[in-house]
């Protein structure tokens, strides 16, 4: 059974700060990775990542993969109150290649 | 403004009632999802749909059911409510089945009583 496992569950940081939030997984037939940011309603789609290694960016946040240890982190830099959001982590694969999620890293940004 | 229209926005249901919550996409995404999300549990997958008029089941199915009889509508029916399945439901979207992102609509608010 394909598992996502995020970590830390939750986590509360001051602005300016930098914080990593971590991914790890398991799975067959691995397709992609992804992550989302969840504020008041709907996810919001952040990254995509199929290769291992090849850092995707935007703005202040990015996130890597690394599918031979079986993880993916996402780095968010100088952290602002916007920032604040649940945090989840979806993994593609398996014989359906349906989404397995993670059960989401809250972070709370505060002045 | 292209996306996912869930209605209603929030319901209180007695145990026992029927209940069809409604998802419309008009981005002409051939894959669609229902989700529930329960705090500590995450996002569960329910019932999916490849392609209309397929259906298939996720991970907690049971008390559900879909129909895809179109590539835009994607309603989710509860036929005998039950106070567990009082959640938030997430409609979802993504333009193959194979790992594109989902897109999401704004989520129904369920409470069974």
């Amino acid at each position: 059974e394909d598992k996502v496992v995020q970590s830390p569950l939750s986590l509360v940081v001051h602005e300016g700060d930098t914080v990593t939030l971590n991914c790890s997984y398991e799975v067959t037939n691995f397709r992609s990775l992804l992550w989302y940011k969840q504020e008041k309603k709907a996810p919001t789609f952040l990254f995509m990542l199929t290769s291992s290694g090849i850092e995707k960016k935007s703005g202040r946040l990015s996130s890597i993969l690394d599918k031979k240890e079986l993880f993916s982190i996402l780095n968010i830099t100088a952290t602002q109150t916007g920032d604040s959001a649940i945090y989840l982590c979806a993994l593609v694969g398996g014989a359906n290649s349906k989404l397995t999620f993670g059960k989401g890293i809250t972070l709370s940004v505060r002045p | 403004i292209a996306g996912i229209t869930q209605a209603p926005t929030s319901q209180i249901l007695a145990a026992g009632r029927r209940m069809t919550l409604r998802c419309t996409q008009d981005m002409r995404h051939n894959a669609m999802y229902w989700y529930r999300q329960d705090l500590g549990l995450g996002l569960r997958l329910i019932h999916y749909s490849n392609t209309a008029g397929t259906t298939g089941k996720g991970e907690v199915p049971d008390g559900y059911s879909v129909s895809r009889a179109n590539t835009d509508d994607f309603p989710l029916t509860l036929a005998s409510a039950v106070p567990s399945q009082t959640s938030v439901y997430f409609c979802a979207s993504s333009d193959s089945d194979r790992g594109s992102p989902l897109h999401f609509g704004n989520g129904t608010r369920l409470t069974v009583t």
